[in-house]
């Protein structure tokens, strides 16, 4: 079946760097997302992995393992507003809609 | 990026009525448009994916009679909930994809909060 696992909570310090995990078991893979929600928000996009490798992007950063099924977001230099709930997604082929499987979400607190 | 508006972003209403959301791409012509569901502290479900000029494909234990898609254009979705009832209370949100070379993007709207009384 398909799933994706990430934690359901964190707690990290502000201005510290705080790593979320996901891993995924899916039937075929074409690319990983990483969204960020804030509370009574829609997503929003934060990156985009298809290829091993560690993808930046400012404060944020993505890995992915494709052989491993494991993905990771890191975010550096932690501010208040990166409070919120981070999404890993897995889009699944061979779908021509480029549905994506949704975790269920890692809330992330961050205390001053 | 591009830009999906969705309107109302917040309706109330009496149980057995009908709510119409619209989710429109302002700035692109969008491929394929999604409607998920989201209750309080759940992840995003997807209820169907909807293709211009094409009938809704809905996922399972979605129902089709009471969740009606119409995909009207490239620009414009819309998600009524016909004789709504409490349960229906949830946030909706619709996302449109958009090729863009590398990948293809799915780009959310900002939802609605749906609540029937």
């Amino acid at each position: 079946g398909q799933n994706i696992d990430q934690p359901t909570e964190m707690t990290a310090t502000e201005g510290a760097i705080v790593q979320i995990n996901c891993t995924y078991q899916t039937s075929g893979f074409n690319g990983l997302f990483w969204y960020q929600q804030h509370a009574g928000e829609a997503p929003t996009f934060l990156s985009y992995n298809v290829l091993d490798g560690l993808e930046e992007k400012g404060r944020f950063s993505s890995f992915l393992s494709r052989s491993k099924g494991y993905s990771y977001l890191l975010l550096k230099e932690l501010q208040m507003k990166d409070s919120a709930s981070y999404l890993c997604a897995v889009r699944d082929p061979p779908d021509s809609n480029y549905q994506l499987i949704w975790g269920a979400g890692t809330k992330l607190i961050i205390k001053p | 990026g591009a830009v999906v508006s969705q309107h109302p972003s917040r309706v109330i209403c009496k149980s057995g009525t009908s709510v119409k959301i619209e989710c429109r791409s302002l700035d692109f012509q969008a491929t394929t448009m999604f409607w998920y569901r989201q209750f309080p502290k759940q992840s995003l479900m997807l209820m169907a994916t909807s293709n211009e000029g094409s009938k809704a494909t809905y996922e399972q234990g979605v129902e089709k009679d009471k969740f009606l898609i119409n995909h009207a254009s490239l620009t414009l979705s819309t998600l009524t909930v016909t004789s709504a009832h409490p349960e229906d209370s949830s946030f909706y949100i619709c996302s449109a994809r958009v090729s863009s070379g590398r990948f293809s993007e799915q780009f959310f709207g900002p939802g609605t909060r749906l609540t029937v009384l």
